[in-house]
């Protein structure tokens, strides 16, 4: 059974520009979740998409957006890119659509933004 | 307000030492409990949850933890360290029955073993 697959592993970007990163999440699995992590500000909640619909937003700028596919993929999107927003990106999916039954993440996406 | 605390942003053990990771939690509702651990470079991965039931949970690796309500407390422990077991650990809590609620982790303890 293929777990979480997120796209890229790694991304560089300058700033200013806007960036789209991509989550599978596992078959079944409607419910898909983001986070920002830093070593800073540690694991920080983005949104929450189930059924194409956001259902939960963190406390993030609006250049911080998401969406959800029919097939439940989601995709998340950061436009004017600032040095801050460096930071390991992670997708998990949740069976059920809560988040009671826990979180299954992927590996990430890293980004540098230089 | 609602909150995680791990205490202890780094723990080191002897190899074959006990492992004790600690783990608070605020809440007015009922909690739904998690232990994630972290690898360099890697996502985050289940070790054990508490839900409703048994108090003491098992996990993945050896681990366990136990759900203390007079405490609000859910410590991870292992009795024996092994050397594969340094990474990162979280633990994190749901807050709400609702379907769409959140997970909220604790700020994370990274986990030392010497040879």
């Amino acid at each position: 059974k293929a777990g979480v697959t997120q796209t890229p592993r790694y991304l560089i970007k300058t700033r200013g520009q806007q960036v789209t990163l991509s989550c599978s999440p596992i078959s079944g699995h409607r419910s898909v979740s983001w986070y920002q992590q830093t070593p800073g500000q540690g694991l920080q909640f983005l949104f929450e998409y189930f059924s194409e619909t956001q259902r939960n937003k963190g406390n993030f700028p609006g250049r911080f957006s998401g969406r959800q596919f029919s097939n439940s993929r989601s995709e998340m999107n950061v436009s004017t890119l600032e040095l801050g927003d460096s930071a390991l990106y992670l997708c998990a999916s949740s069976l059920g659509g809560s988040a009671n039954y826990g979180y299954t993440f992927g590996s990430g996406t890293r980004l540098t933004v230089v | 307000a609602q909150s995680v605390t791990q205490l202890g942003s780094h723990v080191s053990v002897s190899e074959g030492a006990l492992v004790l990771l600690r783990c608070n939690y605020s809440s007015s509702v009922p909690p739904y409990l998690f232990w994630y651990v972290q690898y360099p470079n890697q996502g985050l991965q289940l070790l054990l949850k508490y839900t409703t039931g048994a108090t003491l949970v098992k996990g993945i690796n050896g681990f366990e933890a136990e759900f203390k309500k007079s405490e609000t407390s859910f410590h991870l422990t292992k009795p024996s360290a092994h050397m594969s077991d340094a990474a990162e650990y979280f633990c994190a809590v749901t807050f709400s029955y609702s379907s769409a609620s959140k997970i909220i982790f604790g700020s994370g303890t990274r986990l030392s073993i010497r040879p």
